[in-house]
């Protein structure tokens, strides 16, 4: 059975530093990978998907990687902001049937003015 | 164009009343998934449709909860005689079944507080 990690749960941090942020799975089957952004009360935003043959994405400041046969991915948040708090979900796709999300617990990030 | 919407944002339901949410997905979009978050969890899967078949209902918690598409767009998720334990957000998804990523969009969720 797929269970997807995210270390550590919380992270507060002062502004413009750099940052990792990470999620690990149990089965390397998987189809792609995906960072979310969720806002308290709100629904979920794509950051970066990661199909399984890629091994990174960026988009701005934010570079997520893939390391399937270890289980493992990195989100890189570089320069941190304030707007960047929020708690950021991994989340890997099983590779048929329904193709179904499984969602790790998430990270949430305090960036501190 | 639109993104998924669902309806209410935000319900409150005493114990043992039936609910009813709704989810409109976008446009043309073949997959509909729906999901629960738990305070302070990930989204968990319920269940999928692919148009208006439902191929997996492996997630849902209870036969208290049914969903259904009937015409393969909007869809219903309905709990019946709600318990506190069934508080939580859900989310509803939808894709388009692409073979290059499968991705899925998400509606803004619909807050269950059962009181």
């Amino acid at each position: 059975k797929q269970e997807v990690t995210q270390i550590p749960a919380a992270l507060s941090v002062p502004e413009g530093e750099n940052l990792v942020l990470n999620c690990s799975f149990t089965d390397s089957a998987i189809y792609n990978l995906q960072w979310f952004r969720q806002d308290p009360g709100k629904g979920l935003t794509s950051l970066l998907l990661i199909q399984s043959s890629q091994r990174e994405q960026t988009s701005g400041r934010l570079n997520a990687s893939l390391d399937k046969s270890s289980g493992r991915s990195t989100l890189y948040i570089a320069a941190s902001q304030p707007g960047d708090s929020a708690t950021y979900l991994c989340a890997v796709t099983l590779p048929s049937g329904t193709y179904k999300y499984i969602f790790g617990t998430g990270t949430r990030l305090k960036v501190l003015a | 164009g639109a993104g998924v919407s669902q309806s209410p944002r935000y319900k409150v339901a005493k114990r043992g009343q039936d609910v009813a949410l709704r989810c409109d997905p976008i446009s043309g979009h073949v997959s509909l998934f729906w999901y629960q978050q738990a305070l302070g969890q990930g989204p968990e899967f319920l269940t999928y449709f692919q148009n208006e078949a439902q191929l997996d209902k492996s997630g849902l918690p209870s036969d208290r909860f049914f969903a259904e598409r009937p015409e393969g767009s909007v869809s219903t998720l309905k709990i019946q005689r709600t318990q506190q334990e069934d508080s939580a957000v859900y989310l509803c998804a939808s894709s388009f079944l692409s073979f290059s990523t499968y991705e899925q969009y998400f509606g803004p969720g619909t807050r269950l507080t059962v009181t």
